[in-house]
């Protein structure tokens, strides 16, 4: 399909164990977002690329989370040591570029769920 | 700290109805409105966008912005139960790229 590409769709990871996320963006979409929901929450902003420039991680929690995309395209969302307070939906986010008045939409992957146990 | 707020519901109503969902936001620059629409377990839907003041229908939905109030507001006509789901109102940041901030989203059910 045309979408973003969301991998696991389903994770679970024993506490104290590396995860990592993959997202495969919408083809021609330069901005790729990673954000967090816990149940019950609306989406958490976590990090953002355009093209493979990291340009704002200020919603990434700690120091265990890290993002990257490294040509430009599929990225990968790693949180290493994983507590339980990390179970959440992770969703990734494409979108193409945005005029200068206004911003495009964007467009989200299935989201994979992880649970730290 | 730039923030959305939305009542978090649920908000019932019966079928055929009009379903009106409310978002207020902290940013005055913000230039850009999204509604999304979540079912349980899935991810976020774009069902509207508006960035101008005022009322922008697409079919059974209208979304309605004031700027000057840092209001916007989604109707939902002749609701269905198929429209049960939880909404989620989202705003740019202003002043950057596309960054969205999300409310905590509206949890509506239409009931037959």
């Amino acid at each position: 399909g045309a979408g973003v590409s969301q991998s696991p769709r389903y994770k679970v990871a024993k506490r104290g164990q590396d995860v990592a996320l993959r997202c495969d963006p919408i083809s021609g979409h330069v901005s790729l977002f990673w954000y967090q929901q816990a149940l019950g929450q609306g989406p958490e902003f976590l990090t953002y690329f355009q093209n493979e420039a990291q340009l704002d991680k200020s919603g990434l929690p700690s120091d265990r989370f890290f993002a990257e995309r490294p040509e430009g395209s599929v990225s990968t969302l790693k949180i290493q040591r994983t507590q339980q307070e990390d179970s959440a939906v992770y969703l990734c986010a494409s979108s193409p570029p945005g005029r200068t008045d206004h911003n495009s939409p964007l467009h989200f992957g299935n989201g994979t769920r992880l649970t730290v146990t | 700290q730039k923030e959305v707020e939305q009542n978090s519901g649920p908000l019932s109503v019966p079928e055929g109805a009009i379903a009106s969902l409310n978002c207020t936001y902290s940013d005055r620059g913000s230039q850009s409105f999204f509604w999304y629409r979540q079912y349980s377990g899935k991810s976020p839907e774009l069902i509207m966008f508006i960035y101008s003041n005022g009322d922008k229908e697409d079919g059974r939905f209208t979304a309605q912005l004031n700027k000057a109030s840092q209001y916007v507001s989604l109707l939902i006509r002749d609701s269905q139960p198929s429209d049960s789901a939880t909404y989620l109102c989202a705003v740019n940041v202003a002043g950057g790229y596309n960054k969205l901030i999300f409310g905590a989203g509206t949890r509506l059910a239409v009931h037959p």
